[in-house]
């Protein structure tokens, strides 16, 4: 079956600019995550999806960013005022449930550059 | 904030030796997880060790985790080209918000030379 899906796979703008990340986790994955890669790190918790509700936005950086998932299948991240620091690869995941033992499935990402 | 720390940084061997990454971190996990990612890629779930466990074996891969040092080493038998990648140690504790998040590590990155 279809992994998780991310488009675009690329996406440049001009500081100042807002933008959205679109993820399509896989089928019947109740739990989706949004990370952060920067270049030379590991990828970074965002923000948590349960169905349609954001159990844990801990990791959004500031409120520029915000994310939604209306029907509790595609998600998108939006993010407003970008900056270039927020230049980096936005990777999703998903899973079948939060158990702790659910492996997260990730997708290939948006690499955002903020120009 | 990053939660492990994968030492080396950056290794390279030839095909058909032996790779050995070890991570550290910090904090009482749930569980314990090694991703790779290969160059402009997505992350792949290699293996999963929970915190009960001390070794778990697929494949060419041999994990072990010590939760008294809070570490854990990924070994990779028998290597080959195709196992070059950067590989991520990720620990999965509940947030406490509903979530089991996964902090990563900084990785290694591995080159096997043909």
């Amino acid at each position: 079956g279809a992994g998780v899906s991310q488009t675009p796979s690329n996406k440049v703008t001009e500081k100042g600019k807002y933008v959205e990340l679109r993820c399509d986790p896989i089928s019947g994955h109740t739990a989706l995550y949004w990370y952060r890669q920067s270049l030379g790190q590991g990828p970074e918790f965002l923000i948590y999806f349960q169905g349609t509700g954001a159990a844990d936005d801990s990791g959004l950086p500031n409120d520029r960013f915000f994310a939604v998932r209306p029907e509790g299948s595609v998600s998108t991240l939006k993010i407003q005022r970008t900056e270039r620091g927020d230049s980096a690869v936005y990777l999703c995941a998903s899973s079948l449930g939060t158990s702790g033992l659910n492996e997260q499935f990730f997708g290939p990402g948006t690499r955002l550059t903020v120009l | 904030s990053q939660q492990g720390e994968e030492d080396p940084q950056a290794l390279s061997i030839q095909e058909g030796e032996n790779a050995t990454m070890n991570c550290s971190y910090k904090t009482s996990i749930n569980n314990l997880q090694w991703y790779r990612q290969n160059s402009g890629r997505g992350l792949v779930h290699l293996i999963l060790i929970r915190s009960n466990e001390r070794e778990k074996h697929s494949g060419r891969l041999r994990v072990t985790l010590d939760t008294s040092k809070k570490s854990s080493s990924l070994l990779i038998t028998a290597s080959r080209a195709a196992d070059t990648a950067s590989y991520f140690c990720a620990t999965d504790a509940y947030s406490g918000a509903g979530s089991y998040q996964l902090t990563f590590g900084k990785g290694t990155k591995l080159s096997v030379i043909p």
